[in-house]
Formats: C-alpha cells, sequence, structure tokens
C-alpha cells in the first residue's frame, strides 16, 4: 500500500483566499483523522471520522474550517477564507478501527506545509 | 493537556543504547502507554506501545515501570535515523476523547556519528 497520501505537499496562498488540502487513506482503514502542527502549539488534533462520519470536530479553530468525507477514499479539509495564523503543516492520518479506532495504530501522511502571505 | 512529562532533548552516539524515559505518574487502570516518533519534515510515526507488560518489536523495546507511573523507551543501537522528536502517549483503551492521541513536546534525540 502507497501509504497515506496528502496533496498538495506546499501550498503558498495570500491570505483570504479559500486553500482545499486532501487526503487519501490507506484502503480499508475506518478512521481519518486532520491534525495540524505549529510550532506554538505542537500537534493538535483538528476532527475525525469514522465511516465517512464526522465524530468530534472540537479542535476545529473556527468556522472558516471545515472538513469532509464524501467516500472512503478521499477526505478535503477546507479553510476559507484563510488567514496568516492559518499557516502550518496540516496532517492526514488513519486507522483501522479494530479496537473502535482510538487504541489503533494511527498512519500519518507527508503533510502540506500551508503558508498564507 | 498531555499527561506525560518527558525531557526536552536527549543526546546519544551511533551504535549505542538509547533510553528515553516518560513519567505518567496518574496514569489510570484503562490506559495504554504509546509511543510515536517524528523523522525531520515527516509525519509521526508509530513506535510501540504496552499496557503493563514489558513489549518488544523491531524497532524498540518498551520497559514499563511495575507501578505503571513512568516507562523507558530503549533503542538498542542508535542510527543516525533514529534522530527524531519522540512522544509518550496515554491513550484510553475504552476510547472517546481519552484515547486520542494527545501529543505534547516530546523528546528530541540527536544521535551523533
Amino acid at each position: 500500500d502507497a501509504g497515506v497520501i496528502q496533496s498538495p505537499r506546499h501550498e503558498v496562498t495570500e491570505m483570504g483566499q479559500e486553500v482545499t488540502l486532501r487526503c487519501k487513506p490507506i484502503s480499508g482503514h475506518d478512521y481519518l483523522f486532520w491534525y495540524r502542527q505549529t510550532m506554538m502549539r505542537g500537534l493538535e488534533l483538528l476532527i475525525y471520522f469514522n465511516n465517512n462520519v464526522p465524530i468530534d470536530d472540537s479542535g476545529m479553530p473556527e468556522d472558516r474550517f471545515s472538513a469532509k468525507m464524501p467516500n472512503a477514499s478521499f477526505s478535503t479539509l477546507k479553510i476559507q477564507p484563510s488567514e496568516p495564523r492559518d499557516s502550518a503543516v496540516y496532517f492526514c492520518a488513519s486507522s483501522l478501527g479494530l479496537a473502535g479506532g482510538f487504541t489503533d495504530t494511527q498512519y500519518f501522511g507527508p503533510g502540506t506545509r500551508l503558508t498564507v502571505l | 493537556d498531555a499527561k506525560t512529562t518527558q525531557p526536552n532533548s536527549m543526546e546519544s552516539n551511533e551504535e549505542e543504547p538509547v533510553h528515553l524515559p516518560c513519567n505518567h505518574s496518574t496514569i489510570s487502570g484503562t490506559d495504554y502507554i504509546h509511543w510515536y516518533r517524528q523523522l525531520p519534515s515527516q509525519g509521526p510515526e508509530y513506535v510501540i506501545h504496552g499496557l503493563t507488560s514489558n513489549v518488544n518489536n523491531r524497532m524498540a523495546s518498551l520497559a514499563i515501570a511495575e507501578d505503571r507511573k513512568s516507562s523507558t523507551l530503549i533503542l538498542h543501537r542508535a542510527t543516525l535515523r533514529d534522530a527524531a522528536v519522540y512522544y509518550c502517549i496515554l491513550r484510553d483503551r475504552n476510547g472517546g476523547s481519552q484515547g486520542n492521541l494527545i501529543f505534547g513536546k516530546g523528546t528530541k534525540l540527536s544521535v551523533k556519528p
């Protein structure tokens, strides 16, 4: 398996623009997670899905952020409008869900480095 | 809040063993101890996990104190590729928000040739 795939790997945009980050989880995995990593806050969970349904979005910073999972093999994280403080590395991860997803090993993608000017 | 305490940084020489400590004095009976690491410019990757007994896999060993209030990740022969930030994380096996991966600051391991 190719692992978790994220695109783009790097994104540079201007303040106010819409940004869409994409993730393809490992085939067969029932859980998908979005994380954000900054120097100030470290790695933090934004939202996660189980069988394409959002379960917990309490980590989403504000209404400008939204995430969807239209099918088992694709998810998007959208920021509209983007702001300079959104600059970070965004990681997608997936897990099998055998133990309810919570203690299963999570497999992370390579991340998308977002820079908002 | 992260429920674990780790040193900010450690140094090791190549091909020598490394012992990375983690304190978790408030661990509950249903918490698993997980270790992940993050190599430079990569996403985190799973290393090992355990509940009560010591665990070994191809990457590392996990030694868990008898009272479970601390644990040690052991890399038997450090290589340059092991230079990374190592995270010790408690995850409740019953799931819920306590089962999430909550990353603290971790320990940054440097390996000298």
